[in-house]
Parts: C-alpha cells; structure tokens; sequence
C-alpha cells in the first residue's frame, strides 16, 4: 500500500504569491491533517479534513487554506506569502478522526522557501 | 489550552546505552492520547509509541517505553539499547477530545559510535 505523499518536495516562491500544496493520503483513509514545522517551533497544527469538511483548524491566519475532494486527497493553499511562511508543510493521514488513539501517517513534506 | 513542552532541545547518548527525553503537557481534560513520533532525516514522522491517558500501565514497544506519570503531566520516553538509527528529531504530542493534535518542539537525538 502506498504511503501518504506529497507534492512537491521542494519550493521556492516570492513574497506576496501564492502556493498550492498537495496531499494524497494512504488508500481508505478519509482524515487528512496539515502541520507546519519550523526549527524552535516543532509542529503547529493547521486544519485536519475528514470526509471533504473541515473538522479542525488551529490558529493561522486565513491565508491559510485547504480542501478535501471525494477521493480524500488534499490541498493546501497559501496567499499572500510572507518571508515567515517559510516551513515544511507536513500532511498526515489516518483512518478516522473520531479515535483518539488513531496514529497518524506522515508524508515527507513540502519544504517552502519565501524569498 | 492544551500545552506539550519539550525542555532537551538537544540530547546525546552512546550506542548500546540508555537515554531518556522528557515531555511534560498542561491540561485540564481527563481523557486524551500522548505519543511519541519519530524524525528521521527523510522526514517522514514515524510513530513510535503512545499511552492512553486513563491506563495506569506504562506503554513498552520493544527498546522504547514511556514513563507516564499522570499526575505531574510527564509523559518520558526512554530508549534502550541506543543504535545508529535511532539518531533523529523526537516530537511528543498530545491528542485531545477534539482530535487535534498538539506537538511539541521536538529534541534531537545523537547517537554515538
């Protein structure tokens, strides 16, 4: 069974664009989470989609945007970047949201660069 | 709010000897999940262990238990037998009622030759 992957690796933007990042969770799972790392920061938790709704959202701006489509694949978007939106995006899957000892798959991330 | 510090931004260990992260939460719930995940080079979050919160038994998976003291909010992990490969960043996260995760600022592990 294929991991969870995103795309792409790697990517670099100007201020003031916008990105789309993608996410295709592992096959039958339906929960679709966004994090964001920086170095001192660990990982801040964006939105988590279950079943193409948004069940969660953490505290970002609403620059800050996702969707889910009915194959449970996932996007994430950005407007406006700043030199702070500079991270790794991590997407994660799992099963279910409704469980909370449900672990979560990770894929290896979308490394953005704001120049 | 749910809060998970992480206070070893850095830890090193010998290979085949033992070493402990620490992790410590604020809540006020009485039911969540604490976990430890993995980073290794590649990226790509690994889970390593986790707890339920209202099980007294500390969880053990191989070379790697917790040490999860519920009323001071700690939640450690300590690795056994150190190898190469358990060289990475380690996060500790908290899983609350409403499903969100809440991740700690990680410590990074050396291991040692």
């Amino acid at each position: 069974k294929a991991g969870v992957t995103q795309t792409p690796r790697y990517l670099i933007k100007t201020r003031g664009q916008q990105v789309t990042l993608s996410c295709s969770p592992i096959s039958g799972h339906r929960s679709v989470s966004w994090y964001q790392q920086t170095p001192g920061q660990g990982l801040q938790f964006l939105f988590e989609y279950f079943s193409e709704t948004q069940r969660n959202k953490g505290n970002f701006p609403g620059r800050f945007s996702g969707r889910q489509f009915s194959n449970s694949r996932s996007e994430m978007n950005v407007s406006t970047l700043e030199l702070g939106d500079s991270a790794l995006y991590l997407c994660a899957s799992s099963l279910a949201s409704a469980a909370k000892n449900e672990k979560l798959f990770f894929g290896s991330g979308t490394q953005l660069s704001v120049l | 709010a749910q809060t998970v510090t992480q206070s070893q931004p850095e830890m090193s260990v010998q290979e085949a000897e033992t070493v402990t992260l620490s992790c410590t939460y604020d809540t006020s719930e009485s039911d969540y999940y604490l976990f430890w995940y993995k980073q290794p080079p590649s990226r790509q979050m690994i889970l390593v262990i986790r707890q339920e919160a209202y099980k007294q038994q500390n969880a053990t998976e191989n070379r790697f238990s917790v040490n999860f003291q519920k009323a001071a909010k700690s939640f450690s992990l300590k690795i056994s037998d150190s190898q190469l490969g358990d060289a990475a960043m380690y996060f500790c996260a908290y899983r609350s009622a409403t499903a969100k995760y809440i991740f700690g600022t990680g410590t990074r592990l050396k291991v040692l030759a």
